[in-house]
């Protein structure tokens, strides 16, 4: 097991609500992302952190917005979420450029 | 435009034989292509990588491919199990030039191996 905790794992919620999803990390890993898993699309890169307080867009991140205040923790928000957000969330670390990501569970999170 | 194609959704296989699963891409930038296996209700498991410098890297029963010329690289389980199903994904990436080494994913390949 790769050490990384996602939170929570499933989550209901309306249209325009704010949603903030956890990744938790204890490998000390500087990089982590959060990607989206819909069908027909693979996964998809939303943002990335390669350090504290250093993040970047990915693919897809129109309406999604991230936080690294410590090394372990990495939050995605979404502001104001729309249907369209309905998706499984995978949240992944990486110790290096030369070192494959590993992947925490997912959230499976359902926009009404 | 898809950067790393999986044209087959899926696969169907016995026990015992060979799997064998596709992967296309397209960016000649990418120098580091990986694996991960996919059960339902988890997260993709890393399986197995290859550098573009090598054009074959075997880890147990998987082995897998890269032939930089057709920009395509393969997966090969020998023999199969019924565990192996699952959904694979090939992904690559480009570690030097900006983009941080991110990567870019194909679709994936349902695999079924039938006991």
């Amino acid at each position: 097991d790769a050490g990384i905790t996602q939170s929570p794992r499933h989550k209901v919620t309306e249209t325009g609500t704010p949603v903030t999803l956890r990744c938790h990390q204890t490998e000390n890993h500087r990089y982590m992302y959060w990607y989206r898993q819909d069908p027909g699309h693979g996964l998809r890169l939303i943002h990335y952190s390669y350090g504290v307080k250093d993040t970047d867009k990915g693919e897809v991140s129109d309406g999604y917005s991230v936080s690294r205040s410590k090394t372990e923790d990495f939050l995605l928000t979404l502001e104001s979420a729309t249907s369209s957000q309905t998706s499984v969330y995978f949240c992944a670390i990486r110790d290096s450029l030369g070192q494959p990501q590993h992947f925490g569970d997912g959230t499976r999170l359902s926009i009404l | 435009d898809q950067q790393v194609k999986q044209n087959s959704p899926s696969l169907s296989v016995q026990e015992g034989r060979i799997s064998i699963l596709n992967c296309d891409y397209t960016n000649s930038m990418f120098d580091y292509f990986l694996w991960y296996k996919k059960y339902p209700a988890e997260g993709p498991t890393f399986l197995i990588s290859i550098s573009s410098i090598k054009d074959k890297n075997e880890d147990g029963r998987f082995t897998v491919f890269l032939n930089k010329s057709a920009k395509h690289l393969s997966l090969h389980i020998v023999p199969s199990q019924p565990g192996d199903s699952a959904v694979y994904f090939c992904a690559a990436s480009a570690r030097v030039g900006g983009s941080q080494g991110n990567l870019i994913f194909g679709k994936g390949t349902k695999l079924s191996v039938k006991p």
